[in-house]
């Protein structure tokens, strides 16, 4: 999926530790959003946003912060790992409006210890 | 009540038969409409959007029944590979709240 490409795929951290989850698309989109995928609960949005420069929380942003460096770019950051936080994580992007089609990145796997 | 609520499954029906899916959603604003297929360990892919009228592709059928508030997906003539989980997802607060349901599993047998 070269269109949204997330960084690292795999990583495990120990409570306490901080990283960040790196993604960036070369489509051009305005929209970009992180999501968190855990068994049973479905796709859960965290943080979300609609252009360079702007930010708005989503369903679960607690534990959290992001960056949109530009309009290629949205990092995730997660200051102090929680074992809770162990999951999947993937970006997506969006053309612009809620009608579009949304395009996910490959995932990222966290593990928190 | 959920805002997007699909049956987990797992559907296992055999090759070649015909399955349905339903989505129900708890918003009557809501105006977007999707259908996202997933194979394990890989991200959300787009199936087919799902329009007022119907609309068909391929071997896929999706329906909007906005009176009670479901989508439908049908797949005819199951082929192995449409084993995945397929995920319902709502345009359900305007701007770009999407919000995607836990999915439903498909496996297809010989």
């Amino acid at each position: 999926n070269a269109g949204v490409t997330q960084t690292p795929k795999f990583q495990v951290l120990k409570t306490g530790q901080s990283m960040t989850l790196q993604c960036a698309q070369d489509m051009n989109h305005n929209s970009m959003y992180w999501y968190r995928q855990d068994p049973g609960m479905g796709l859960r949005l965290i943080y979300y946003s609609a252009s360079e420069g702007t930010t708005d929380k989503g369903e679960v942003p607690n534990g959290y912060n992001v960056s949109r460096l530009n309009k290629r770019e949205f990092s995730l950051r997660l200051e102090s790992a929680a074992p809770s936080q162990t999951s999947v994580y993937f970006c997506a992007t969006q053309p612009g409006s809620s009608g579009n089609t949304i395009y996910f990145g490959e995932g990222s796997w966290l593990t928190v210890v | 009540r959920k805002e997007v609520e699909q049956d987990p499954g797992p559907f296992n029906v055999p090759e070649g038969a015909t399955v349905a899916f339903n989505c129900t959603y708890s918003n009557s604003a809501s105006q977007s409409f999707f259908w996202y297929r997933q194979d394990c360990r890989k991200e959300p892919k787009l199936l087919m959007s799902v329009y007022s009228s119907g609309n068909e592709d391929g071997r896929f059928t999706a329906q909007l029944n906005r009176a009670s508030q479901y989508i439908s997906l049908l797949i005819r003539d199951s082929k192995l590979s449409d084993s995945a989980t397929y995920l319902c997802v709502v345009n359900t607060g305007g701007g770009n709240k999407l919000t995607f349901g836990t999915g439903t599993q498909l496996k297809v047998e010989l």
